[in-house]
């Protein structure tokens, strides 16, 4: 079946990285996004990766996938106000031209 | 380049009635697929338009129909609204044709349509 699973709330200060997680049941996944939502905007594809990779970096986001454990987490370095909003973790068996299943989103909210 | 359109941004519809929403995908996009997101969850995959044609539905009611015309835009209806039908409303363009793997990559996705039924 097709599923992704994710925390709900996540909380962090200001400057700390920020760090959340996801799983999957589809083993197919060929493709894992994490998609960045604003309130009242909609959604805003930040990176993803394919299924044949372990890791990818784009300037404050880190990416890390264990294909075995089918988690995926995203790290956000540095943390700032502009970062609130809601995370979502995707995947696709082909690509994002293909059906896209997404989480249920995490909510990021900054502490001062 | 506007990128990904969608029209109205709200709507309010009473339960029983018919709704038509639309999609201007992204210049150079030829691929139309539209979600449903409930408040508090993530979208989900309602059908896909390439080529004039159904290619993917998920699963959603036949109230749900969809159409693409020859410039690549689309329509989603929805007939016999029911109140569960309430919901942000998304349109995501991308390219499914021949090309360099990254452009297949990303689906653009518009602000979508909040549709309300009462």
């Amino acid at each position: 079946g097709e599923d992704v699973e994710q925390s709900l709330f996540l909380s962090v200060r200001e400057g700390d990285s920020s760090v959340i997680n996801c799983t999957y049941t589809d083993s197919s996944s060929t493709y894992l996004y994490w998609y960045k939502q604003e309130p009242g905007a909609g959604l805003q594809l930040l990176t993803y990766i394919f299924s044949n990779m372990d890791m990818k970096q784009d300037q404050r986001l880190t990416v890390l996938l264990n294909k075995k454990d089918k988690h995926l987490s995203l790290r956000i370095a540095d943390t700032q106000t502009g970062d609130s909003a809601i995370y979502f973790c995707a995947e696709s068996r082909y690509s994002s031209a293909s059906k896209i299943i997404f989480g249920s989103g995490t909510r990021l909210s900054i502490r001062p | 380049d506007a990128g990904v359109t969608q029209s109205p941004t709200h709507l309010i519809k009473t339960r029983g009635q018919q709704v038509t929403l639309r999609c201007s995908p992204k210049s150079g996009h030829d691929t139309v697929s539209w979600y449903q997101q409930a408040l508090g969850q993530g979208p989900q995959f309602i059908f896909q338009y390439y080529e004039e044609e159904e290619r993917q539905r998920g699963n959603f009611p036949d109230r749900f129909s969809g159409h693409q015309f020859p410039n690549y835009s689309s329509e989603l209806n929805v007939n016999a609204l029911l109140l569960g039908d309430s919901a942000l409303y998304l349109c995501a363009s991308s390219y499914s044709g021949q090309g360099e793997l990254q452009l297949n990559t990303e689906a653009f996705f518009g602000q979508g349509t909040r549709l309300t039924v009462v």
